[in-house]
């Protein structure tokens, strides 16, 4: 078990860019999430995947990001056209089917997103 | 909506001390309830978890008990040590609708020597 992994773990880019991220989950979970965190703040929700499948997706999404995860294993976010109100850490986590009891949900080290 | 509050930070004591971090949540049913903690420069991990009311999630000599009449789950500790600073994080997760955690805001603990 590695663990999730995020790629790349800091991107600084230009306003009005795109930028892509990746996640890659612990193997065999099918639930994979994407959070937002911003600084002194907590994580936000973005969305989340059960296998490939999108179930839901947060207001916060604005129609400038879209995620993806083909196959059900990893899953990309992009954002485009960049803003400076998008820096922020982006957080992925993934956990075997619903979390509770006996499931949790394991999170990444994160991408820090600086716009300039 | 459904939420978490956390007491504000930062928090700081001295080595020994007794900690309580106050964490209230809304709820329509019943959330399974969490404690998260992000150490500096690391990713965000589980500390502990309570899925039924009165029940008492505890590890590394934290502790936090599920209170349903008081909507709470307040994590404490008998005995900080230095290694405890950190920013931790409560955080709520329901099956029916919508199911991702809610986390509160954070609280970030400095415990000095």
């Amino acid at each position: 078990d590695t663990g999730v992994s995020q790629d790349p773990r800091h991107k600084i880019t230009k306003r009005g860019q795109n930028v892509t991220f990746r996640c890659d989950p612990i193997s065999e979970h099918n639930r994979l999430y994407w959070y937002r965190q911003t600084l002194g703040q907590g994580p936000e929700f973005l969305t989340y995947f059960q296998n490939e499948a999108q179930l839901e997706k947060s207001r916060l999404l604005s129609d400038r990001f879209s995620a993806e995860r083909p196959k059900g294993s990893f899953s990309t976010l992009e954002i485009q056209r960049t803003e400076q109100g998008d820096s922020a850490m982006y957080l992925c986590a993934s956990s075997r089917g619903s979390v509770g009891k006996n499931t949790e949900a394991f999170f990444g080290q994160g991408t820090r997103l600086t716009v300039v | 909506g459904d939420s978490v509050t956390q007491m504000e930070g930062p928090v700081t004591l001295s080595e020994e001390a007794f900690l309580t971090i106050n964490c209230t949540y809304t709820a329509t049913g019943y959330p399974s309830l969490f404690w998260y903690v992000q150490y500096p420069g690391e990713g965000l991990q589980l500390l502990l978890k309570a899925t039924k009311a009165d029940d008492k999630g505890s590890n590394k000599g934290f502790e936090a008990t599920y209170r349903k009449e008081t909507t709470s789950f307040h994590l404490e500790k008998g005995s900080v040590q230095v290694s405890d600073s950190a920013v931790y994080f409560c955080a709520r997760y329901q099956i029916q609708g919508a199911q991702k955690l809610v986390f509160g805001q954070g609280t970030r603990l400095t415990i000095n020597p």
